[in-house]
């Protein structure tokens, strides 16, 4: 089956600088690529996603990038705020069957 | 959560006894699945269902059983628990073919002693 990796497992950050987070898969088939949030106590919510026919996709202060060639994708958060700070899970898969990574906690230091 | 609950939202159970969580959706969405979530692992798939009575296994799905009567009901049953069953579970929707997308539940915290 597929194999995400997702690095750094801990990230701290400033308010207002850059967040970036970097995941790898291993599948080639894989073809759609969620980032979520994760809240204490709650479930992950869905932030942004890409699929594998585009290189770049951006909303507002997120962003998420996709190399299929070298299999890696990542999430770049701006100008980030306290509010930013959770646990960000990347994902991969095709269909309906998605392997998640192990989650980066993000601190956003006031 | 997208019209997603999970009940109980908190067990605490006893090694060997049968546990049921239920998800329940009023989004008439085709696919749910049940997770996992433990430290270091991040989500694992437990059981998917794509439709009433039909469902398939996950990446972690020895020692859980799942049934679907219903759209809208997704019942995960741990059959005789173990202290290696504890932990989050959450439960998943998506619309199916071309709607990949996947929105959580918020979640069951099991706690088997």
């Amino acid at each position: 089956g597929e194999n995400v990796e997702q690095h750094p497992s801990t990230l701290s950050v400033q308010e207002g600088d850059s967040a970036v987070i970097k995941c790898t898969y291993s599948d080639s088939a894989s073809n759609y690529f969620p980032w979520y949030k994760q809240e204490l106590g709650k479930g992950p919510q869905l932030i942004i996603d890409i699929r594998s026919n585009v290189g770049e996709k951006k909303d507002q202060r997120i962003a998420v990038t996709l190399n299929k060639t070298a299999k890696h994708f990542s999430l770049h958060i701006t100008e980030t705020q306290p509010e930013d700070s959770a646990v960000y899970f990347c994902a991969a898969g095709s269909g309906n069957q998605f392997y998640f990574g192990t989650g980066t906690s993000l601190t956003v230091i006031p | 959560d997208a019209g997603i609950t999970q009940s109980p939202r908190h067990k605490v159970t006893e090694t060997g006894t049968p546990v049921t969580l239920r998800c329940h959706q009023t989004e008439n969405h085709r696919y749910m699945y049940w997770y996992r979530q433990d430290p270091g692992h991040g989500l694992r798939l437990i059981h998917y269902s794509y439709g009433v009575k039909d469902t398939d296994k996950g990446e972690v799905s020895d020692g859980y059983s799942v049934s679907r009567s219903k759209t809208e009901d997704f019942l995960l049953t741990l059959e005789s628990a173990t202290s290696s069953q504890t932990s989050v579970y959450f439960c998943a929707i998506s619309g199916g073919a071309g709607e990949e997308t996947q929105y959580f539940g918020p979640g069951t915290r099991l706690l088997v002693l």
